[in-house]
């Protein structure tokens, strides 16, 4: 499986501001994937990242709100723009990697928790 | 939007015990696999299982699929207090194009 890092882990921002998180991966990754978790819930998909294209964003996400970047095949940012108090949650990157068995799947960063005051 | 639901929501048990969760979907997956969180932190891959498989074991877990009813259940055997996490299904719909959808999720608390 891949190892990924996210920076930062922690932020507490201001509300208007806006922070870009770091994805880094040890391996180079087609795709890669960006989650919301918003406090005691599950994962929402924001959008996927590949390299060379535009990221694909789920209903509900925009462009203006959460650009996304991807220079290469193993990095991408995320940037939470004009941010609110309903930012805040933990968000997360994924890459799509091989199991044990040979399938893919999905294999995640240890995530950023973000604090809007 | 979630797909994915699971119950229990929150199973308290005791080490040693055994402690089954379930996941239901609503359309047709590639695969499903189970993950879990602790405390917040990123997710942890458990297992995976195909649509055209009916169970997987993987030391002390067991997952079941019945692709008929659109449900799975994973159970983990002999408890420890380690097991304490947050455990999360997800499927691989045929036409997501590897993206997943998560369910809600189930809080498991194993007590020493």
């Amino acid at each position: 499986s891949a190892v990924i890092s996210q920076k930062p882990s922690r932020d507490i921002c201001q509300r208007g501001t806006s922070l870009t998180i770091q994805c880094q991966v040890d391996s180079q990754v087609t795709m890669m994937f960006w989650y919301r978790q918003q406090p005691g819930q599950s994962l929402t998909l924001i959008a996927t990242a590949n390299q060379g294209s535009e990221a694909t964003y789920e209903s509900g996400f925009v462009i203006d709100k959460f650009p996304i970047s991807r220079p290469n095949l193993t990095f991408s940012t995320l940037t939470v723009s004009n941010m609110s108090p309903e930012d805040s949650s933990i968000y997360l990157c994924s890459v799509l990697g091989l199991s044990s068995g040979g399938f893919e799947t999905q294999y995640f960063g240890p995530g950023t928790r973000l604090l809007v005051l | 939007s979630q797909q994915g639901e699971e119950d229990p929501q929150a199973l308290s048990i005791q080490e040693g015990e055994n402690a089954t969760m379930n996941c239901s979907y609503k359309t047709s997956i590639n695969n499903l696999q189970w993950y879990r969180q602790n405390s917040g932190r990123g997710l942890v891959h458990l297992i995976l299982i195909r649509s055209n498989e009916r169970e997987k074991h993987s030391g002390r877990l067991r997952v079941t699929l019945d692709t008929s009813k659109k449900s799975s259940s994973l159970l983990i055997t002999a408890s420890r207090a380690a097991d304490t996490a947050s455990y999360f299904c997800a499927t691989d719909e045929e036409t997501s194009g590897s993206r997943l959808t998560f369910g809600e999720g189930t809080q498991l608390t194993v007590n020493p």
